[in-house]
């Protein structure tokens, strides 16, 4: 159990530019979830995958943003475009289904400048 | 969004004082988490109350959950500087959107020799 990665740890992009984030999670957990972060609050739920299947997105997730699992092991987040409302940490979590507890990768810090 | 608020926001105790973290919350839920965050780091899970369970302890970690009030609180005893970190409920709901963490706004417990 090697634990959830996030790459790359910190990005920093300008305004317009397209970025990419990854997560690996955990081997045996079939479900994986991105959350954002911004300063000072709690993480907020953006999508969550059961194996391959994206099962639920949130309204946060607008147009610009997309995430894919293809074959149900890591993840990624797109970011189309990106503005500067989009600087946040972006965590990622992995949880077997059935069990309760989830382990969250250390996340990606996004600055759009 | 977040499903609720946490009392105080922040909190400075002495190390070996007891520090309490209330946390309010809006739906029915099927369970509810407490996870600790190093800053600028993810979070870890600490701790795991089920809806029909009205107190539960984990080492110098006890929580109390009171589904009347929707409210649950952590109590840290004995606390260390090791213990500074931001602090967050999360809940999982029980119906409609249930297999995913909604999470408050968080308490900073800082910790001082």
């Amino acid at each position: 159990d090697t634990g959830v990665s996030q790459n790359p740890r910190h990005k920093i992009t300008k305004r317009g530019q397209n970025v990419t984030f990854r997560c690996d999670p955990i081997s045996e957990h079939n479900r994986l979830y991105w959350y954002r972060q911004t300063l000072g609050q709690g993480p907020e739920f953006l999508t969550y995958f059961q194996n391959e299947a994206q099962l639920e997105k949130s309204r946060l997730l607008s147009d610009r943003f997309s995430a894919e699992r293809p074959k149900g092991s890591f993840s990624t987040l797109e970011i189309q475009r990106t503005e500067q409302g989009d600087s946040a940490m972006y965590l990622c979590a992995s949880r077997r289904q059935g069990a309760y507890g989830y382990t969250f990768g250390s996340g990606t810090r996004l600055t759009v400048v | 969004s977040q499903q609720g608020e946490e009392d105080p926001q922040a909190l400075s105790i002495q190390e070996g004082e007891n520090a309490t973290m209330n946390c309010s919350y809006k739906t029915s839920i099927n369970n509810l988490q407490w996870y600790r965050q190093n800053s600028g780091r993810g979070l870890v899970h600490l701790i795991l109350i089920r809806s029909n369970e009205r107190e539960k302890h984990s080492g110098r970690l006890r929580v109390t959950l009171d589904t009347s009030k929707k409210s649950s609180s952590l109590l840290i005893t004995a606390s260390r500087a090791a213990d500074t970190a931001s602090y967050f409920c999360a809940t999982e709901a029980l119906t409609g959107g249930g297999n995913k963490l909604t999470f408050g706004t968080g308490t900073q417990l800082k910790v001082e020799l």
